[in-house]
């Protein structure tokens, strides 16, 4: 059982570049997140998708744009990388209001 | 608007001492409240959640609406409980799931 997986593990990126995280689910699960996770603030919400098709904006959203490309699916894109990018970032899914999220490994990114 | 807050950093304790790690929630809403732990160099996991009212791992939450909190407490702590805990609140409307700052329990021996 896969899961959620992320690619890629670990990333470093110049200041600038742009990238994609990508994140899929195969537990057909109806929502999905990304986050951050930084010392001291805890894992703070990007955006996240509460069903396919839909897209909306979490705590953190600016730098960052998402696609859901299908109910699989869920992809985080950086346009124009900065130092303050860099994180862990997790990409979660679930089934709904209530249910147990299920977490990916997190993608180490580091901007410099 | 959501907002969940976890007042403590790190909590440190010994051995078969008593924990509590506090968590806050701000919602106007009906809310959802869960407990994630994150062992070292392994994925987020769910410990609990107010609606299951189950205790995993000798751990209990209640849900206080008056107080606004969700406090997860252990009466005996143990080493391998030693982990970053995170609370969490989510909705009923749109699926939308925060979590707190996070505090990082240390069980010394």
């Amino acid at each position: 059982n896969a899961g959620v997986t992320q690619t890629p593990k670990f990333q470093v990126l110049k200041t600038g570049q742009s990238m994609t995280l990508q994140c899929a689910q195969d537990m057909n699960h109806n929502s999905m997140y990304w986050y951050r996770q930084d010392p001291g603030m805890g894992l703070r919400l990007i955006y996240y998708s509460a069903s396919e098709g839909t897209t909306d904006k979490g705590e953190v959203p600016n730098g960052y744009n998402v696609s859901r490309l299908n109910k699989r699916e869920f992809s985080l894109r950086l346009e124009s990388a900065a130092p303050s990018q860099t994180s862990v970032y997790f990409c979660a899914s679930r089934q709904g209001s209530s249910s147990e999220a299920f977490f990916g490994q997190g993608t180490r990114l580091t901007v410099v | 608007a959501q907002r969940v807050t976890q007042p403590e950093k790190l909590l440190s304790v010994f051995k078969g001492a008593p924990v509590e790690l506090k968590c806050n929630y701000s919602y106007s809403g009906s809310p959802e409240l869960f407990w994630y732990v994150q062992y070292s160099r392994q994925r987020l996991q769910l410990l609990l959640r107010h609606i299951s009212r189950e205790s995993i791992k000798g751990f209990t939450a209640d849900l206080n609406k008056g107080e606004t909190s969700f406090h997860l407490k252990k009466p005996f702590a143990q080493e391998e409980d030693s982990a970053m805990y995170y609370c969490a609140l989510g909705n009923n409307q749109g699926g939308k799931l925060i979590f707190g700052q996070g505090t990082e329990l240390s069980v010394k021996p």
